[in-house]
Parts: C-alpha cells; structure tokens; sequence
C-alpha cells in the first residue's frame, strides 16, 4: 500500500497569511494526488484533483502543486473559513489512502 | 446539484450486521463508479470500498475483505454497504462518494453527509 504522510500535523495561523501544508508519498504516484477540505460534522470537500487542478466552486486562494512523491497545498491568504483540516489523497493505485490529515487552527 | 444521502446507520453489538444506504440523486447513477470512505471518531479518513458503475467489479481494504459487501441497485439509484461480523474498531462515520474521471485514477467530487455505525455492547 501506498503510505501518505503529511507535514505538519497541526499549524496555527492567522487571518491572511500564507499557509502551505505538505504531502509525502511512499512511491511515485505521477500526479495523482487529490486535496479535501474537512469542517468538524461535516463531509469532505473536494479543493484540488490531479495535484494541481482547482476544483469548479472552489477559491482562487487555494492551489496545489508536485508530482512524483512531493506535494503541497497553499492557501495565498487565510480565510476565517479556512480553519479546518486538509487531507491529501492518492488516486495511483488502490487502496486510495489518505494522508493523517493537517488541522489548521487560528492563532 | 448532486445530493447523496445516506441511512441505516445505529448501534450494533460486536458481530452483528448492519446495511448501509446511500440514494443518490440529480446525476446519472449508473454511469458513475462509487465508493465508501469511513472516519474513526476523532481520527482521519480511511477508504472502505469501490464499485464500478456496472457492478462488476468491487475492490475492498483489506480490513474489511470478506466481511463487508459493497452493491448498487442502479434502477434505484443507490448504493449499499452489507456490514457482517462487526468489530468495535468498525465504529465510524460511513460516508458515501461519488467518483469521477476515471476510475483507475478518478477522485471524490459530492460526498453523503454520513451515517454513524457504532460497535458496542
């Protein structure tokens, strides 16, 4: 199985600053590499496919890059809506593991 | 927009059954492969199982293979999660998700909001 191990596991920001969570694969897995948003209660929500492509709906602040093993995910200016918890995703191969999740806290 | 709403969660005793329901509605069901993602209490995601858009192929974590059975009825636009010999570490919120692109490489685009299964006596 493919392991996905993000960094950090946790980060406190405040309103405006730039935010870039990292996403680490335990092979290559191309590009494919997906990004969910998660608010407590609520389900996931699709922010980035396929490593770099913005999801329809989805703002303009967020954006993803990498390939091969080595991803990130920035948020150019952090919203109050922002607080939550990100995960990463493979889609190389199955199981479609999931990264331990980054929770992002206001300082 | 595409709504997934899923049922038939509750409290089980460990080895017990229970099924889950996901009715899927204002897309094309049966052109769309699915899947089911849990999330531990407190803890993150962890991918359950896959069903491709005609049913004819499934695929399942190794944890759950032989114990739980991943269907779909496409005339009723739904999707199911047989959950047999339940064990306390099954406690989660199930969530339905819809795939798309591709399977072999495709993402969740509309997740259900989750239905709690809880694994106690």
């Amino acid at each position: 199985d493919i392991q996905m191990t993000q960094s950090p596991s946790s980060l406190s920001a405040s309103v405006g600053d730039r935010v870039t969570i990292t996403c680490r694969a335990s092979q290559n897995i191309n590009s494919y590499l997906n990004w969910y948003q998660q608010k407590p209660g609520k389900a996931p929500n699709l922010l980035i496919y396929a490593a770099s492509n913005l999801q329809s709906g989805v703002p303009s602040r967020f954006s993803g890059r990498g390939s091969g093993t080595d991803f990130t995910l920035t948020i150019s200016s952090l919203q109050p809506e922002d607080f939550a918890t990100y995960y990463c995703q493979q889609s190389y191969s199955t199981p479609r593991t999931f990264g331990q999740g980054t929770k992002v806290e206001i300082k | 927009e595409v709504q997934l709403v899923e049922s038939g969660g509750g409290l089980v005793q460990p080895g017990g059954s229970l099924r889950l329901s996901c009715a899927a509605s204002r897309f094309t069901f049966s052109s769309t492969w699915m899947s089911w993602v849990r999330q531990a209490p407190g803890r993150g995601l962890e991918w359950v199982a896959d069903i491709m858009q005609d049913g004819s192929e499934k695929y399942y974590v190794d944890s759950v293979r032989g114990r739980f059975t991943i269907s779909r009825d496409n005339a009723k636009n739904s999707l199911y999660l047989q959950m047999n010999s339940l064990r306390a570490e099954d406690t989660a919120v199930y969530f339905c998700a819809r795939g798309t692109s591709g399977y072999s490489n495709g993402w969740y685009d509309y997740w259900g909001q989750g239905a709690l299964v809880t694994v106690s006596s």
